[in-house]
């Protein structure tokens, strides 16, 4: 299958401070990027989307930034809230599968 | 809430027996989709369906069976399962297929004993 894959499993970070995770991806046919945030007992939730022909775009809080040069993938959250502990994870869309592709997620724990 | 609902939301069944997972938009969408998300592993698409009919089954064992009557509505039907079945199913719906947003319902805990 695709490789959809995020750098690190578990983040820490203070309350107040910003949030970045990250996201690598593999298939250069990749024209469309989402990032969902899960919490415990819940379903994933829509933050942000981005296509390929972007290389930036912000939300409230919220930014995602894509290197295609690396096939890199991240999205950064601002004055991080206690309400932003979940696991976040980025889904990719490959144009010659018309499919999405979903990473395993990143665990984001924000300390008060 | 995200305008899609699933039944039950969690579910603890036998080997032998047989139940059905309902999932329900209310977004007015066209395509609909099943996945199983197992602990710290990615998502994995299971069905989908676009304007009723079945357009992808990824490689499902045919102990799940899926079923959709109209657009809202989409089930997913247990028969004969195994331990390793247990996981979170998730429905998820979109206005058509490919690039358009998928909408996740809570999904169904289910454990297989």
């Amino acid at each position: 299958g695709e490789s959809v894959g995020l750098h690190l499993p578990t983040l820490s970070v203070q309350e107040g401070d910003n949030s970045i995770i990250n996201c690598a991806y593999s298939n250069s046919a990749s024209d469309y990027f989402i990032w969902y945030k899960q919490e415990s007992g819940k379903g994933p939730q829509f933050i942000i989307d981005i296509r390929s022909n972007m290389d930036k775009r912000q939300g409230q809080r919220v930014t995602v930034l894509l290197n295609k040069t690396v096939k890199h993938l991240s999205l950064q959250i601002a004055a991080t809230q206690p309400g932003d502990s979940a696991v976040y994870f980025c889904a990719e869309h490959i144009y010659n599968f018309n499919k999405f592709y979903f990473g395993s997620g990143t665990k984001l724990n924000v300390k008060p | 809430e995200t305008g899609v609902t699933q039944t039950p939301r969690h579910l603890v069944m036998g080997m032998t027996n047989k139940k059905s997972l309902k999932c329900e938009q209310h977004l007015g969408h066209n395509a609909m989709y099943w996945y199983k998300q197992s602990a710290k592993k990615p998502l994995e698409l299971m069905f989908v369906y676009n304007f009723k009919e079945q357009t992808e089954n990824n490689s499902v064992p045919s102990r799940f069976s899926p079923e959709c009557p109209n657009s809202s509505h989409l089930f997913l039907h247990l028969h004969t399962l195994q331990p390793e079945d247990s996981a979170l199913y998730l429905c998820a719906s979109s206005q058509g297929q490919g690039t358009d947003t998928q909408y996740f319902g809570p999904g169904t805990r289910l454990t297989v004993l």
